[in-house]
């Protein structure tokens, strides 16, 4: 089974509107991170926000937001008031404590910004 | 720089040929990654090094890919008879911290991108 799912291969969103990525995940650790990085056409892997499995509260890194579902496990990524610079792939991935420090990634998502 | 280097940013390999890929981490980290990520795909995890020791190499797709960190910095990822399916970016990893801790964030370098003809 696939431990992380991103079901939209690519989007369109108009610019200063909002876009949710959607990115589910499995695992019987109960201990695991997610993270969501944002891959421009340059090949660099940026790291947008993080999200740990007994965090109580969901995350917020500026513009991004992670609305982190763990009943459903879903960890779907909230860009507010998208910018032109925001057209890229993005990736959602997990660390989990008993696959040590590596991360698994989703198929990603291609987003494009319309101005 | 701050920032995971890596060199070459492209090359172009004749199938059989030989490569190798460097990494320079950022300065202190103690984990290494490498990952490679064919066109259109997410990144696969390769080989995970904590200092100097290779703590995991699963993912490794055969014998002809060698990765090494002598001194627990620069890393070098190396494929022999290089072969067609090889063609991808070859992303290389660190960490702050070794071992398990879920909010130790990887950072990544730009890649090298091979090309095998």
């Amino acid at each position: 089974a696939q431990k992380i799912t991103q079901t939209q291969p690519g989007m369109f969103v108009q610019e200063k509107e909002a876009v949710t990525l959607d990115c589910t995940y499995d695992t019987s650790d109960p201990s695991y991170g997610l993270f969501w990085y944002k891959q421009p056409s340059s090949g660099e892997m940026i790291f947008l926000i993080y999200q740990g499995s007994y965090d109580q509260q969901n995350a917020t890194e500026g513009r991004y937001s992670l609305n982190f579902q763990k009943a459903r496990k879903s960890a779907n990524l909230v860009i507010s008031a998208s910018q032109l610079g925001d057209s890229a792939m993005y990736f959602c991935a997990m660390r989990e404590a008993e696959a040590g420090n590596k991360l698994t990634f989703g198929g990603g998502t291609r987003v494009l910004v319309k101005p | 720089g701050a920032g995971v280097s890596q060199s070459p940013r492209y090359k172009v390999a004749k199938r059989g040929q030989d490569v190798a890929l460097r990494c320079d981490p950022i300065s202190g980290h103690v984990s290494l990654f490498w990952y490679q990520q064919a066109l259109g795909q997410g990144p696969e995890f390769l080989t995970y090094f904590q200092n100097e020791a290779q703590l995991d190499k699963s993912g490794l797709p055969s014998d002809r890919f060698f990765a090494e960190r002598p001194e627990g910095s620069v890393s070098t990822l190396k494929i022999q008879r290089t072969q067609q399916e090889d063609s991808a970016v070859y992303l290389c990893a660190s960490s702050l911290h070794g071992g398990y801790y879920s909010g130790n964030t990887i950072y990544f370098g730009e890649g090298s991108w091979l090309t095998v003809v």
